[in-house]
């Protein structure tokens, strides 16, 4: 069971708006930069979200996130087909001592 | 552009080391901090440990009685060793700079590490 929960599945039509959440404590998002990371099948890991709502430069503007509290989110803005993949949230545990990852959201475009 | 890439034995049998290295390139390894990852099959991330340019590290509690992660400044490598693995060890090991904590880019291609007799 992860410290950073996760809806494991979601979808989404093309064109459409998904939002994943990620839900933590007061130990980890609440006082720590939450981090957003995309897994396409077969691929290591891509960087998506950074610091709770910045973008690394090659992302595009339909990924954004947010963060409130405890909780975070990532939207993806009309939706693509490419963008069928894995979703991880991740940030510092301050009580746990130690980076934690959300169990992962497996998006699905329809 | 910095790139990373894992290296090392792809099956080691149960309560044999594991031993991996991660070389860079395009960037010198003396700047930042460098995190290992690994990711079981059909399961999620879980973060390793971290190693920073000057030697100073930080691992999992879960994993940190088993965990050794050194640097080698001069060949711009960083290594991993896990000590007594068994079959849940079985995993894609990444390799990652680490930019904040949990702000992990680039990251290697990975490595998929079998334990297995």
């Amino acid at each position: 069971q992860s410290v950073l929960t996760q809806p494991p599945s979601a979808s989404g039509t093309p064109g459409q708006r998904v939002t994943i959440s990620c839900s933590g404590s007061s130990s980890n998002i609440g006082r720590s930069y939450v981090y957003w990371y995309q897994v396409l099948p077969g691929t290591a890991p891509k960087l998506l979200i950074y610091r709770n709502n910045q973008r690394p430069s090659g992302v595009p503007d339909l990924f954004s996130g947010s963060k409130s509290g405890t909780s975070a989110s990532l939207a993806i803005s009309r939706l693509r087909s490419e963008d069928e993949a894995d979703y991880y949230c991740a940030a510092w545990d301050d009580s746990l001592n130690v980076v934690v990852f959300g169990g992962g959201t497996k998006l699905t475009v329809l | 552009q910095v790139q990373l890439q894992e290296s090392g034995p792809g099956l080691v049998r149960p309560s044999e080391t594991l031993s991996l290295s991660c070389t860079i390139s395009g960037g010198s390894i003396s700047t930042y901090y460098w995190s290992w990852i690994r990711q079981p099959p059909g399961k999620g991330l879980e973060w390793i440990g971290y190693i920073s340019f000057s030697g100073s590290t930080n691992y999992n509690p879960s994993l940190k009685s088993r965990v050794t992660i050194s640097i080698d400044t001069s060949k711009n490598q960083f290594s991993l060793k896990l000590t007594s693995v068994t079959a849940a060890d079985t995993a894609v090991y990444y390799c990652a700079r680490d930019s904040d904590v949990a702000w992990f880019d680039p990251w290697g291609q990975g490595a998929l590490v079998t334990v297995s007799s």
